[in-house]
């Protein structure tokens, strides 16, 4: 069964836009993880949020962690190259984890 | 610092063939999470361990996966006999505690002729 579910599956966007990558879930997480994942390596840690409403700033990006804590956003300002990537959020459901199928983001110059 | 270590980096083998994967998590972290990552499934959890203990083997395929972790520093996972559809990037992952981030290896790219 899918505990996450991870929207959209792929952006494509021009340096300078901002997009929105979010996480959902039926069932209420006790944490929240976000990781960026380039190709041939292991996804890196963005950003870990645990508190219902909790925001959290990483330069130009805003996460987000829904006040029931069902579910997440990662928000990117003003999106350059090196924000190309595979984000992934990762769940802890009470001992129960799970990653998000992941969004394909694609900023061209 | 030395990161979660896995080896080897590739290997591609016929199918039936038996199949070892290695990690080597950092130091002091008490969690041992192995992955596996396809196009199709995206990163699936396998097995995570606990000091040692295996504590969810949920998402491991079938009876010919197997994991062992026999000491804080080591800790394989097997498959005998293998498939095509085992083909994927697996990765290990350790933590030092719950809600600290897991720290992922390169990953091993396993193909199954």
């Amino acid at each position: 069964t899918q505990l996450l579910e991870q929207s959209p599956q792929f952006l494509s966007i021009q340096e300078g836009e901002n997009l929105t990558v979010y996480c959902n879930s039926s069932s209420v997480f006790s944490s929240l993880q976000w990781y960026r994942q380039e190709p041939g390596e292991g996804p890196v840690l963005l950003v870990t949020v645990v508190t219902g409403g909790e925001v959290k700033k990483l330069k130009r990006l805003t996460f987000q962690f829904g006040d029931a804590r069902k579910d997440s956003s990662l928000h990117i300002t003003a999106a350059q190259p090196g924000d190309t990537g595979l984000y992934l959020c990762w769940a802890d459901s009470w001992g129960k984890f799970q990653f998000g199928a992941g969004t394909q983001v694609v900023v061209t110059p | 610092d030395a990161g979660v270590i896995q080896s080897p980096r590739h290997e591609v083998t016929e199918m039936g063939q038996e199949v070892t994967l290695r990690c080597k998590p950092i130091s002091g972290h008490n969690s041992l999470f192995w992955y596996r990552q396809t196009m199709m499934r995206g990163l699936e959890l396998l097995i995570y361990f606990n000091n040692n203990v295996p504590i969810d083997d949920s998402g491991m395929p079938e009876d010919r996966f197997s994991a062992k972790m026999p000491n804080a520093s080591f800790s394989t996972l097997k498959i005998q006999p293998s498939e095509p559809r085992d083909s994927a990037v697996y990765f290990c992952a350790s933590r030092i505690d719950s809600n600290q981030p897991q720290h992922f290896g390169d990953g091993t790219r396993l193909s199954i002729l």
